[in-house]
Parts: C-alpha cells; sequence; structure tokens
C-alpha cells in the first residue's frame, strides 16, 4: 500500500456530462499529479499541483482542471466528456516538485458512455 | 506522446527462469524509474536509477542504464508466478524549472508460468 487514495474507483457517465475524481495524497507529500492511461498504453501526464498551485501541465485540452487542498489532497474534474476520456486515471503524489519517485493509488476507472 | 519503446511488448516464461525487459528513451533524462502493474491497477514503484548510475539492485532485480544509447534494462531473476504483471519504465524529466513529470512507456506484459 502506497498511502495514496484515490475515489471512486469506478464510474460511468454519459458524454457530454461533468466528472471529479478525488485523491488523498500520501502523509508528508506536498506535490499530486494526475496521469490517464488508457487501455494498453502507458499512462500519460495531464498535470502536477504543489502546494495548491498547478506546477505543469501535458498536453491535454482545458476541460481537463484540477484543485489541492491545503491539506494536499486534490481533485481532477473533467468537463464536456466524451468517449475517449475512457482511461484509467492515477494520481501518484511525491514529496516536492523535483526529482524523486512517486507514489501512485488505484486509480480510477472512467467509462464514458 | 510516449517517451519511448519497451521490447518485448510481451514476455512469456516458466517459473524459475529470468526475464529481461528493455526500454528505450528519446532525450535526456534526470532518472529511470520502473513500475509494475497488476491488472490495470495501480503502479507500483520498483526502483529507481540516476542518470549518472549505470547498475543498481534491490532483491530480485537488476536495472541497467546507458544514457549514451538512451536505454534501460529490468531483470527479475529466478522470477514467480507472482511476478506476472505489466511492466513500465518511466523517465523522469525536468519539465521547466520547478517541476518535472514521468514519461511512461508502452510497457511489456509479463507471464510467469507455474
Amino acid at each position: 500500500e502506497t498511502g495514496v487514495t484515490q475515489s471512486p474507483t469506478h464510474l460511468i457517465k454519459t458524454r457530454g456530462q461533468q466528472v471529479t475524481l478525488r485523491c488523498s495524497s500520501q502523509s508528508g507529500h506536498n506535490t499530486v499529479s494526475w496521469y490517464q492511461q488508457a487501455l494498453g498504453q502507458g499512462p500519460q501526464f495531464i498535470f502536477q499541483y504543489y502546494r495548491e498551485e498547478e506546477n505543469g501541465r501535458g498536453n491535454f485540452p482545458p476541460r481537463f482542471s484540477g484543485l489541492q487542498f491545503p491539506n494536499y489532497s486534490s481533485e481532477l474534474n473533467v468537463n464536456a466528456l466524451e468517449l475517449d476520456d475512457s482511461a484509467l486515471y492515477l494520481c501518484a503524489s511525491s514529496l516536492g516538485a523535483g526529482n524523486t519517485e512517486a507514489f501512485f493509488g488505484q486509480g480510477t476507472r472512467l467509462t464514458v458512455v | 506522446s510516449q517517451q519511448g519503446e519497451e521490447d518485448p511488448q510481451a514476455l512469456s516464461i516458466q517459473e524459475g527462469e529470468n526475464a529481461t525487459m528493455n526500454c528505450s528513451y528519446k532525450t535526456s533524462i534526470n532518472n529511470l524509474q520502473w513500475y509494475r502493474q497488476n491488472s490495470g491497477r495501480g503502479l507500483v514503484h520498483l526502483i529507481l536509477i540516476r542518470s549518472n548510475e549505470r547498475e543498481k539492485h534491490s532483491g530480485r532485480l537488476r536495472v541497467t542504464l546507458d544514457t549514451s544509447k538512451k536505454s534501460s534494462s529490468l531483470l527479475i531473476t529466478a522470477s514467480r508466478a507472482a511476478d506476472t504483471a505489466s511492466y513500465f519504465c518511466a523517465t523522469w524529466n525536468a519539465g521547466g524549472t520547478s517541476y518535472g513529470k514521468l514519461t511512461f512507456g508502452q510497457g511489456t506484459i509479463l507471464t510467469v508460468h507455474p
């Protein structure tokens, strides 16, 4: 167990809807990164939050947004869901935004129908 | 986009045999990490090797890094059925002055038969 928890574990949404995924980081970790993993692919970096600020972003459209709270937990919000958003969403926490290992949660499986 | 390639895409071996997976990447890196994933769930961190290191061991795992060839290998010795999983290499790149991100390969699916 990494100490990183994600909720919910599974979710089914309809195209066009909005979804919020949640992540609690490992105790003492101030950085949360979010990744999207499509079936059969490796995870792709969405963005990172460090001390409540977005600290870097991958090649994802603005309808992917996030928040980080004072306790360093984080949310990923996706608006106007598309079928291609169906994936496993992983969050990873780390100590600092720098050169270090990341601890991943079990992921949220999102299915868009 | 994916950082590089993993080879092979799938590997099937018998218990007790060694398993070797290779990873190539494209850009300069700060470190390279290997992760394991069971049945499409969360990633488990296995080992981190820094760009100035050439080899690292952890239990039955041995990782090598060749920055001149932009490649790494993961060796699992004396494999067990419980090692069956997908294995991913990920390079850590500084995305700017204050953050970095992991860029993953597409993974190797390892099946260890009892």
